[in-house]
């Protein structure tokens, strides 16, 4: 297993376009979470899922985000017409249940609107 | 809800001692975590102690608590440039639960 995969590594998109980042755990790991982190910040929680059932969302996660985990595999996490304010780093990690060892982050995929 | 605040700069010498100090609000996290980040990586997970415990050490590493100040230090022994990067504190309730970040530490380390 080489960890947690994210793709892709950098996108730049034009205002008000939509984007979509994609998110693959380790294997054996039944929960994910999506993060957030701008320059100088701690990760910010957005969202996890155990299987395919999302269980908790952020209030930073407006109506223009949605992330999506449809055979508790692989997660999408989609942002519709994006803004300035959504240029960041989009942490995902995972972890198996009951993982007290911490979770295991992805590499994350930075988003720049212009 | 939990917030988790930190230091945000920190610089030592090569060789000596680091401390990194960390406070957080919700008396229920039952999970305190440390992370670091170098540049352009990701986040790698350093160490975790429970909150039932007082002191963890880990090789270079020691973690103290102190629950009732709810209060959590990280001490790197022997500081080495290796080390320099951002050391981020973090708090959960339960080990599956989402995990608070506090804004992070620079460590700066002079040679």
């Amino acid at each position: 297993d080489t960890g947690v995969s994210q793709n892709p590594r950098h996108k730049i998109t034009k205002r008000g376009q939509n984007v979509t980042f994609r998110c693959d755990p380790i294997s054996e790991h039944n929960r994910l979470y999506w993060y957030r982190q701008t320059l100088g910040q701690g990760p910010e929680f957005l969202t996890y899922f155990q299987n395919e059932a999302q269980l908790e969302k952020s209030r930073l996660l407006s109506d223009r985000f949605s992330a999506e985990r449809p055979k508790g595999s692989f997660s999408t996490l989609e942002i519709q017409r994006t803004e300035q304010g959504d240029s960041a780093m989009y942490l995902c990690a995972s972890s198996p249940s009951g993982g007290r060892d911490g979770y295991t982050f992805g590499s994350g995929t930075r988003l720049t609107v212009v | 809800g939990e917030d988790v605040e930190q230091s945000l700069f920190l610089s030592v010498r090569e060789g000596d001692s680091s401390v990194i100090n960390c406070t957080y609000t919700d008396s229920s996290s039952t999970y305190l975590y440390w992370y670091k980040q170098e540049p352009g990586a990701g986040l790698q997970l350093l160490t975790y102690i429970f909150s039932n415990m007082d002191m963890k050490q880990d090789q270079r590493l020691t973690v103290l608590l102190n629950k009732k100040d709810k209060h959590l230090s990280l001490r790197i022994a022997d500081t080495q440039t290796g080390d320099s990067a951002i050391y981020f504190c973090a708090a959960s309730e339960t080990s599956y639960d989402k995990v608070i970040f506090g804004p992070g530490t620079s460590l700066s380390v002079i040679p």
